[in-house]
């Protein structure tokens, strides 16, 4: 069964790095998101994308983050210089176009960021 | 604003049923989803009410009142692997993206 895949699984960083999480959604998938989740909290809708532009982005998506498609493939975020709040569990998500389940957003197992 | 209420946890014993409420009050609103996360991992699907009514998905069913921004997950014949947490997720707009509630712990006991 296809998979939302994320690279890498964990991630340490200083304050003030930057950072790039990977994910590769499911192929024949064309809508594409990041949430996030601080431990122990509710999962929280970052930013949504699709024919290579951004959809929509809530109000966490602040100038320091950013996404592409750099590929066929790839989804990626970044963020720029990282803050200690930025701590969190970053989930990537893919849904179809139409068909089957269009309401059904399938997750990636996620990559936890640690920011010192 | 957006906000969705749930309880935060639910305790039951294995073969019986639990039903996990959900409120929401939101500025848009086209349907409300269930998602189940075990600790540690991603929130999988359940599923989507998108029109008033139950929605039925095996021991699993999910229920949606428009009128009264209320909707419910019931799980039936619990076993213990659905031990996890809940979440009920409002889609808001026609973006697709997702609100998410602050989740429902369940546990379930032998």
């Amino acid at each position: 069964e296809p998979e939302v895949t994320q690279t890498p699984s964990h991630q340490v960083t200083q304050m003030g790095q930057e950072v790039i999480l990977r994910c590769v959604p499911i192929s024949n998938h064309l809508y594409f998101y990041w949430y996030r989740q601080i431990l122990g909290q509710k999962v929280e809708f970052l930013v949504s994308f699709y024919n290579n532009e951004i959809s929509e982005k809530s109000e966490i998506f602040d100038d320091q983050f950013s996404v592409e498609r750099p590929d066929g493939s790839n989804f990626t975020l970044k963020i720029r210089s990282t803050k200690l709040e930025d701590s969190a569990m970053y989930f990537c998500a893919s849904r179809r176009a139409s068909g089957g389940g269009p309401n059904e957003q399938f997750f990636g197992p996620g990559t936890r960021l640690t920011v010192l | 604003g957006q906000s969705l209420e749930q309880p935060s946890e639910v305790t039951a014993v294995e073969g019986a049923i639990v039903q996990i409420n959900c409120t929401y009050q939101t500025s848009g609103f086209y349907g409300l989803s269930w998602y189940q996360q075990h600790d540690g991992g991603a929130p999988t699907f359940l599923s989507y009410n998108g029109l008033d009514g139950l929605e039925e998905t095996g021991r699993f069913s999910s229920f949606l009142s428009r009128s009264d921004s209320y909707g419910y997950l019931l799980l039936q014949e619990l076993q213990m692997k659905d031990s996890a947490s809940y979440f009920c997720a409002v889609r808001w707009d026609s973006s697709y993206k997702l609100i998410f509630g602050s989740g429902t712990r369940l546990l379930v006991r032998p």
